[in-house]
């Protein structure tokens, strides 16, 4: 049962461009949500994180929304980078929980 | 600061073998969990360790077994080898495990079964 969802296989997006990943999830007892980035060949590393008492939180070129009513987030990349080139994965968890339930991933390419 | 270090980064085993991989977490770090990635079902939560005792378990058959030791260190073991075991297994590491401390990940071993 996939309780985190990641409907984009793929996006190709212009440097300079803004780069939406987007992610919705299931199980509402999750409050915690992270990015990770994955190169091939390397484990995921990771990128940014949410609470559920937050809506936005932002990091340097990235930011994640989150609309728990809609239980979806977002990762906005700003501006994307040819190092931004990478497989994205959506992960979910609850606060005191000791695992990650993660979406399949989305592949993101950026063209010069 | 050393990363999480998985041995070995490859192996090839056949059907019935058993095979037994490798973590060493980041320094300090007392939590290890392990997922296994495949193309068809992305990362699946495999069991995550904190001081010796598992806490927590995904839906795995009972030939994947982990144990941790008083070192942190993790080991994954699978025995009866089966075609669909071949994934890329991947350790993560954390302080103490809670949510708000992100895991890192090693960059993980590939098991092939022929």
């Amino acid at each position: 049962d996939q309780q985190v969802k990641q409907n984009s296989p793929s996006l190709s997006v212009q440097e300079g461009r803004i780069s939406i990943l987007n992610c919705d999830y299931t199980n509402s007892m999750f409050d915690y949500f992270l990015w990770y980035k994955k190169y091939p060949a390397e484990g995921p590393t990771f990128l940014i994180s949410i609470s559920s008492i937050k809506d936005k939180n932002e990091d340097g070129r990235f930011t994640v929304f989150l609309n728990k009513s809609a239980k979806h987030l977002s990762l906005h990349i700003v501006p994307s980078q040819p190092g931004d080139s990478a497989v994205y994965f959506c992960a979910a968890t609850t606060l005191w929980d000791y695992k990650l339930s993660f979406g399949a991933g989305t592949t993101v390419t950026v063209r010069a | 600061k050393a990363g999480v270090t998985q041995t070995p980064r490859y192996l090839i085993k056949t059907r019935g073998q058993q095979v037994t991989l490798s973590c060493s977490p980041i320094s300090g770090h007392r939590s290890v969990s392990w997922y296994q990635q495949t193309p068809g079902q992305g990362l699946q939560f495999l069991f995550e360790y904190f001081s010796e005792t598992q806490r927590n378990k995904g839906n795995f058959p009972g030939r994947f077994s982990g144990r941790q030791f008083s070192n942190s260190r993790s080991e994954m073991n699978v025995s009866t080898l089966e075609l669909g075991d071949s994934a890329l297994y991947l350790c993560a590491s954390s302080l103490v495990g809670s949510a708000n401390q992100p895991q890192h990940f090693g960059d993980g071993t590939r098991l092939s079964i022929l």
